[in-house]
């Protein structure tokens, strides 16, 4: 079955320090690289997302760092602040032609320390 | 836009009876998705409709587990009976794909099913 790998489980940073969130996918035919965030209570919300003909895009204090021979894609939060402290997933489409349907990582959950 | 509503937000009950959990997807979109997450097992899919139609159920854990999309602005989650290990948080979202490079999906605030 395909999978995205995702690590650490947990990340604990200081404010103003940089977070790093590595995800690995399988399938080479993958052309959607979303990162959800979640904070308690609440639902999934996209984030970030990147195509695989780029190798970075950012926006704001958040990148996402795209490696296609490696097939690994990351999220980089710089200043990260306490409010960034939130569960974050990386995602992957399933396949072609699959209707948006998405692989989940297992989830980081990451706290910023004031 | 209200966004993706679910009902109940909170749901308890004993182990046996009959649980429905409710969805009204994004008005216009055409996918909806149905997910159960928990600390052991992550986020996992469980049934996703394109058009009110079932696509993949694969995610369906066991026979108890049923859903239905009866039109494109209501879809129901049913347990039937219910048991302990269902316990989780289960999230229903939409999305329109074709019109965005992204297809992001749209999660409602989810259902949080305690079964004692």
């Amino acid at each position: 079955q395909q999978q995205v790998k995702q690590s650490p489980q947990s990340l604990i940073v200081q404010k103003g320090g940089i977070s790093i969130i590595n995800c690995a996918y399988e399938n080479t035919a993958f052309d959607y690289f979303p990162w959800y965030q979640q904070f308690p209570g609440k639902g999934p919300a996209l984030l970030i997302a990147i195509r695989p003909d780029v190798s970075e895009k950012k926006e704001g204090r958040f990148t996402i760092s795209f490696n296609k021979s490696a097939k690994q894609f990351s999220l980089h939060i710089m200043d990260s602040q306490p409010g960034d402290s939130a569960t974050y997933f990386c995602a992957a489409p399933t396949g072609v032609n699959q209707g948006g349907k998405l692989i989940f990582g297992q989830g980081t959950e990451l706290s910023v320390k004031p | 836009d209200a966004g993706v509503i679910q009902s109940p937000r909170h749901e308890v009950t004993e182990m046996g009876q009959e649980v429905t959990l409710r969805c009204k997807p994004i008005s216009g979109h055409d996918y909806l998705f149905w997910y159960r997450q928990t600390m052991m097992r992550g986020l996992e899919l469980l049934i996703y409709f394109n058009n009110n139609v079932p696509i993949d159920d694969s995610g369906m854990p066991e026979d108890r587990f049923s859903a239905k999309m009866p039109n494109a602005s209501f879809s129901t989650l049913k347990i039937q009976p219910s048991e302990p290990r269902d316990s989780a948080v289960y999230f229903c979202a939409s999305s329109l794909v074709g019109t965005s490079v992204h297809n992001e999906q749209f999660f409602g605030p989810g259902t949080r099913l305690t079964v004692l």
